[in-house]
């Protein structure tokens, strides 16, 4: 499994742009790289998946450069309910997923 | 669409008694199921995953053990709790025939469990 790293807690005012970098330095040729968010008490909920290059959706862009060792998640825009835990990992996307999911990035949104 | 539940939503139970938790999916077939537990502050611990019926495999060493007797139920269970078992359960599923079109893992409510 690759190991990823990500900061353990950001702090962001009210309508900025965030961008939480992982870094996945041993991924394997057939991860993906994902992104979930878990409020407290909650179950993490898949934000975003990627391979390499760019990625959207409707909350997140996923931005992972050419040698796939790292990437970026961005939140345009973010307000005070998305303060919650990022999880960043990397995984094969079909069948079974054995993952890891560390401690993540506690982001704080700050009024 | 694909739903998940999860059940108690939470427990207290005394050291030594048997734990059973549940968790169905709905809306998808031959689904992968996990549980995961989560101690406070910390990340999700994998502890069982299942591809199949009557298909599980553990992770950690622990007095836990898991079941799936049917394709879309997984079930949780130890037969005496520690103190350490407590904390936040979640159950987890993904695609695993394709029949879903869904990437990534989808997880229930969870289940905090305390033991006294």
């Amino acid at each position: 499994l690759a190991k990823t790293t990500q900061p353990i807690s950001m702090d962001s005012y009210e309508g900025q742009e965030v961008n939480i970098t992982c870094s996945h330095n041993n991924i394997a040729t057939n991860d993906y790289i994902t992104w979930y968010q878990q409020f407290p008490s909650q179950g993490p909920r898949f934000i975003i998946q990627g391979y390499k290059t760019k990625v959207t959706n409707e909350v997140a862009s996923l931005f992972i450069p050419a040698d796939r060792k790292s990437s970026t998640l961005s939140l345009p825009r973010v307000s005070l309910s998305d303060t919650a835990v990022y999880y960043c990992l990397a995984n094969n996307s079909g069948g079974y997923q054995k993952v890891t999911f560390g401690t993540g990035t506690k982001l704080q949104v700050i009024p | 669409s694909q739903t998940i539940h999860q059940w108690p939503a939470t427990l207290v139970q005394p050291v030594g008694s048997p734990l059973s938790l549940e968790c169905t999916v709905e809306g998808t077939s031959n689904p992968n199921l996990y549980w995961y537990r989560q101690a406070a502050g910390r990340g999700l611990q994998l502890l069982f995953y299942s591809v199949g019926i009557g298909q599980i495999s553990s992770e950690v060493p622990q007095n836990l053990s898991a079941s799936r007797p049917q394709d879309r139920q997984f079930i949780l269970s130890s037969k005496k709790l520690l103190l350490s078992d407590s904390g936040f359960y979640l159950c987890a599923w993904s695609d695993g025939g394709g029949t879903s079109g869904r990437v990534g893992q989808f997880f229930g409510p969870g289940t905090r469990l305390t033991v006294l």
